[in-house]
Protein backbone atom coordinates (compact mmCIF):
# COMPACT_ATOMS: atom_id res chain seq x y z
CA UNK A 1 0.00 0.00 0.00
CA UNK A 2 1.19 3.18 -0.42
CA UNK A 3 2.08 6.12 2.17
CA UNK A 4 3.16 9.39 2.63
CA UNK A 5 5.59 10.54 5.56
CA UNK A 6 6.27 13.54 6.45
CA UNK A 7 8.02 13.66 9.72
CA UNK A 8 7.88 17.06 10.61
CA UNK A 9 5.00 18.58 12.06
CA UNK A 10 6.37 22.18 12.40
CA UNK A 11 9.21 24.13 11.34
CA UNK A 12 10.32 27.15 12.31
CA UNK A 13 13.15 29.05 10.45
CA UNK A 14 14.38 32.67 10.53
CA UNK A 15 13.42 34.99 7.24
CA UNK A 16 16.56 34.79 4.87
CA UNK A 17 17.45 30.94 6.19
CA UNK A 18 17.83 28.50 4.19
CA UNK A 19 14.66 25.24 4.85
CA UNK A 20 14.31 21.93 3.89
CA UNK A 21 11.19 19.86 4.62
CA UNK A 22 11.21 16.30 4.10
CA UNK A 23 9.26 13.86 2.77
CA UNK A 24 9.36 9.71 2.22
CA UNK A 25 6.83 7.45 0.67
CA UNK A 26 6.18 4.06 0.28
CA UNK A 27 4.92 2.48 -3.08
CA UNK A 28 6.20 -0.67 -4.84
CA UNK A 29 5.83 1.07 -8.29
CA UNK A 30 7.81 4.44 -9.64
CA UNK A 31 5.20 6.91 -8.13
CA UNK A 32 4.12 10.35 -9.34
CA UNK A 33 5.28 13.03 -6.84
CA UNK A 34 3.75 16.49 -5.66
CA UNK A 35 4.32 18.94 -3.60
CA UNK A 36 1.39 21.55 -2.66
CA UNK A 37 1.11 24.91 -0.34
CA UNK A 38 -1.87 26.00 1.86
CA UNK A 39 -2.22 29.35 2.90
CA UNK A 40 -4.40 29.31 6.42
CA UNK A 41 -8.32 28.83 5.47
CA UNK A 42 -6.80 28.48 1.61
CA UNK A 43 -6.80 25.89 -1.22
CA UNK A 44 -3.97 24.00 -2.49
CA UNK A 45 -0.97 25.65 -4.57
CA UNK A 46 1.19 23.26 -6.67
CA UNK A 47 4.79 24.14 -6.34
CA UNK A 48 5.99 21.36 -8.36
CA UNK A 49 5.86 17.81 -9.55
CA UNK A 50 8.01 14.88 -10.23
CA UNK A 51 6.81 12.09 -12.72
CA UNK A 52 10.36 11.62 -14.51
CA UNK A 53 13.83 12.37 -15.92
CA UNK A 54 15.49 14.88 -13.88
CA UNK A 55 15.39 14.14 -10.50
CA UNK A 56 16.27 17.94 -9.51
CA UNK A 57 12.95 19.71 -10.01
CA UNK A 58 12.40 23.10 -10.12
CA UNK A 59 9.16 24.89 -9.13
CA UNK A 60 7.41 28.19 -8.32
CA UNK A 61 8.26 30.70 -6.22
CA UNK A 62 11.80 29.49 -6.07
CA UNK A 63 11.32 26.07 -4.70
CA UNK A 64 13.12 23.01 -5.59
CA UNK A 65 12.32 19.13 -4.73
CA UNK A 66 14.84 16.43 -4.79
CA UNK A 67 13.82 12.71 -5.70
CA UNK A 68 15.82 10.15 -4.48
CA UNK A 69 15.03 6.46 -5.08
CA UNK A 70 17.01 4.79 -2.63
CA UNK A 71 15.78 6.62 0.32
CA UNK A 72 12.33 6.97 -0.77
CA UNK A 73 12.48 10.50 -0.14
CA UNK A 74 11.11 13.61 -1.70
CA UNK A 75 12.43 16.42 0.09
CA UNK A 76 11.53 20.14 -0.63
CA UNK A 77 13.91 23.22 -0.27
CA UNK A 78 13.96 26.76 -0.91
CA UNK A 79 17.52 28.61 -0.33
CA UNK A 80 16.42 31.58 1.09
CA UNK A 81 12.98 31.97 3.23
CA UNK A 82 10.36 34.91 2.69
CA UNK A 83 8.03 35.71 5.51
CA UNK A 84 4.96 34.95 2.94
CA UNK A 85 6.46 31.10 2.51
CA UNK A 86 4.45 31.10 5.85
CA UNK A 87 1.65 27.87 5.36
CA UNK A 88 1.18 24.56 5.44
CA UNK A 89 2.95 22.25 3.16
CA UNK A 90 1.75 18.25 2.05
CA UNK A 91 3.84 16.00 0.29
CA UNK A 92 1.57 13.81 -2.06
CA UNK A 93 2.07 10.71 -3.81
CA UNK A 94 0.20 9.86 -7.01
CA UNK A 95 -0.48 6.31 -6.85
CA UNK A 96 -4.08 5.01 -8.07
CA UNK A 97 -5.23 8.20 -6.13
CA UNK A 98 -3.73 11.17 -4.95
CA UNK A 99 -2.42 10.68 -1.25
CA UNK A 100 -1.38 13.76 0.98
CA UNK A 101 0.80 13.63 3.85
CA UNK A 102 -0.14 15.02 7.21
CA UNK A 103 1.50 18.23 6.74
CA UNK A 104 4.44 20.71 7.65
CA UNK A 105 3.35 23.72 8.85
CA UNK A 106 5.96 26.42 8.19
CA UNK A 107 6.91 29.21 10.34
CA UNK A 108 8.79 32.23 9.38
CA UNK A 109 9.87 34.58 12.01
CA UNK A 110 11.41 38.16 11.37
CA UNK B 1 -4.92 29.77 -16.66
CA UNK B 2 -4.97 27.18 -13.89
CA UNK B 3 -8.16 28.68 -11.98
CA UNK B 4 -10.60 26.20 -10.64
CA UNK B 5 -13.36 28.48 -8.83
CA UNK B 6 -15.67 27.15 -5.35
CA UNK B 7 -18.73 29.05 -4.05
CA UNK B 8 -20.07 30.13 -1.82
CA UNK B 9 -16.45 30.85 0.21
CA UNK B 10 -18.65 29.88 3.42
CA UNK B 11 -21.97 28.43 4.35
CA UNK B 12 -23.28 27.76 7.70
CA UNK B 13 -26.15 25.42 7.70
CA UNK B 14 -28.66 23.48 9.92
CA UNK B 15 -28.93 19.56 10.00
CA UNK B 16 -32.35 19.92 8.50
CA UNK B 17 -31.10 21.90 5.48
CA UNK B 18 -30.00 21.17 1.74
CA UNK B 19 -27.36 23.22 0.21
CA UNK B 20 -25.26 22.89 -2.56
CA UNK B 21 -21.66 23.43 -3.13
CA UNK B 22 -21.10 24.34 -6.89
CA UNK B 23 -17.66 24.35 -8.68
CA UNK B 24 -16.19 25.25 -12.22
CA UNK B 25 -13.42 25.02 -14.03
CA UNK B 26 -12.79 26.21 -17.80
CA UNK B 27 -9.55 24.20 -18.18
CA UNK B 28 -11.13 22.03 -20.74
CA UNK B 29 -10.34 19.30 -17.81
CA UNK B 30 -12.07 16.05 -18.09
CA UNK B 31 -11.93 14.68 -14.35
CA UNK B 32 -12.93 16.95 -11.76
CA UNK B 33 -12.85 15.70 -7.59
CA UNK B 34 -13.86 17.05 -4.24
CA UNK B 35 -12.38 16.20 -1.06
CA UNK B 36 -12.88 16.91 2.61
CA UNK B 37 -10.18 18.82 4.67
CA UNK B 38 -10.24 19.03 8.37
CA UNK B 39 -8.84 21.25 10.44
CA UNK B 40 -5.17 20.94 10.47
CA UNK B 41 -6.01 17.53 8.83
CA UNK B 42 -4.80 16.36 4.89
CA UNK B 43 -7.80 16.44 2.39
CA UNK B 44 -9.30 13.05 1.74
CA UNK B 45 -10.56 11.89 -1.46
CA UNK B 46 -14.61 11.89 -1.74
CA UNK B 47 -15.25 11.71 -4.99
CA UNK B 48 -14.00 11.21 -8.83
CA UNK B 49 -16.05 12.40 -11.85
CA UNK B 50 -14.02 11.42 -15.00
CA UNK B 51 -15.89 12.49 -18.35
CA UNK B 52 -18.96 13.56 -16.24
CA UNK B 53 -19.12 9.91 -14.70
CA UNK B 54 -18.84 9.19 -11.01
CA UNK B 55 -15.54 7.05 -11.13
CA UNK B 56 -14.85 6.72 -7.80
CA UNK B 57 -16.64 7.35 -4.80
CA UNK B 58 -14.94 6.20 -1.57
CA UNK B 59 -18.14 5.02 0.93
CA UNK B 60 -19.28 8.94 1.36
CA UNK B 61 -22.42 8.74 3.17
CA UNK B 62 -25.52 9.06 1.45
CA UNK B 63 -26.23 12.32 2.83
CA UNK B 64 -23.61 13.73 0.09
CA UNK B 65 -24.50 13.93 -3.10
CA UNK B 66 -22.51 14.67 -6.35
CA UNK B 67 -23.46 16.00 -9.78
CA UNK B 68 -21.74 16.62 -12.67
CA UNK B 69 -23.97 18.42 -14.87
CA UNK B 70 -21.23 19.29 -17.62
CA UNK B 71 -17.52 18.51 -18.19
CA UNK B 72 -16.62 22.25 -16.70
CA UNK B 73 -19.20 22.18 -13.53
CA UNK B 74 -19.41 20.28 -10.14
CA UNK B 75 -21.85 20.52 -7.53
CA UNK B 76 -21.77 18.63 -4.25
CA UNK B 77 -25.55 18.22 -2.90
CA UNK B 78 -25.32 18.23 1.17
CA UNK B 79 -28.99 17.12 2.84
CA UNK B 80 -29.44 16.13 6.45
CA UNK B 81 -25.90 17.09 7.65
CA UNK B 82 -24.24 16.36 10.46
CA UNK B 83 -22.04 18.66 12.98
CA UNK B 84 -19.03 16.46 11.96
CA UNK B 85 -19.28 17.18 8.47
CA UNK B 86 -18.08 20.56 9.09
CA UNK B 87 -14.35 21.04 7.13
CA UNK B 88 -13.28 22.86 4.33
CA UNK B 89 -14.34 21.28 0.96
CA UNK B 90 -12.09 21.45 -1.71
CA UNK B 91 -12.67 21.08 -5.41
CA UNK B 92 -9.74 19.74 -7.97
CA UNK B 93 -9.26 19.17 -11.59
CA UNK B 94 -7.08 17.71 -13.61
CA UNK B 95 -6.89 16.86 -17.41
CA UNK B 96 -8.17 13.30 -16.96
CA UNK B 97 -8.11 10.72 -14.65
CA UNK B 98 -4.56 8.51 -14.41
CA UNK B 99 -5.51 6.83 -11.23
CA UNK B 100 -3.43 9.54 -9.62
CA UNK B 101 -0.78 9.86 -12.23
CA UNK B 102 -2.17 13.12 -12.89
CA UNK B 103 -1.64 16.92 -11.83
CA UNK B 104 -4.33 17.79 -10.32
CA UNK B 105 -5.66 21.68 -10.13
CA UNK B 106 -7.53 23.24 -6.60
CA UNK B 107 -9.80 25.75 -5.86
CA UNK B 108 -9.62 27.49 -2.58
CA UNK B 109 -12.42 25.60 -0.94
CA UNK B 110 -15.69 26.18 0.56
CA UNK B 111 -15.85 26.51 4.46
CA UNK B 112 -18.85 24.34 6.00
CA UNK B 113 -20.48 24.56 9.64
CA UNK B 114 -23.04 22.35 10.28
CA UNK B 115 -25.02 23.52 13.40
Amino acid sequence: AQSVTQPDIHITVSEGASLELRCNYSYGATPYLFWYVQSPGQGLQLLLKYFSGDTLVQGIKGFEAEFKRSQSSFNLRKPSVHWSDAAEYFCAVGANNLFFGTGTRLTVIP
Amino acid sequence: DTEVTQTPKHLVMGMTNKKSLKCEQHMGHRAMYWYKQKAKKPPELMFVYSYEKLSINESVPSRFSPECPNSSLLNLHLHALQPEDSALYLCASSQAWTSGYETQYFGPGTRLLVL
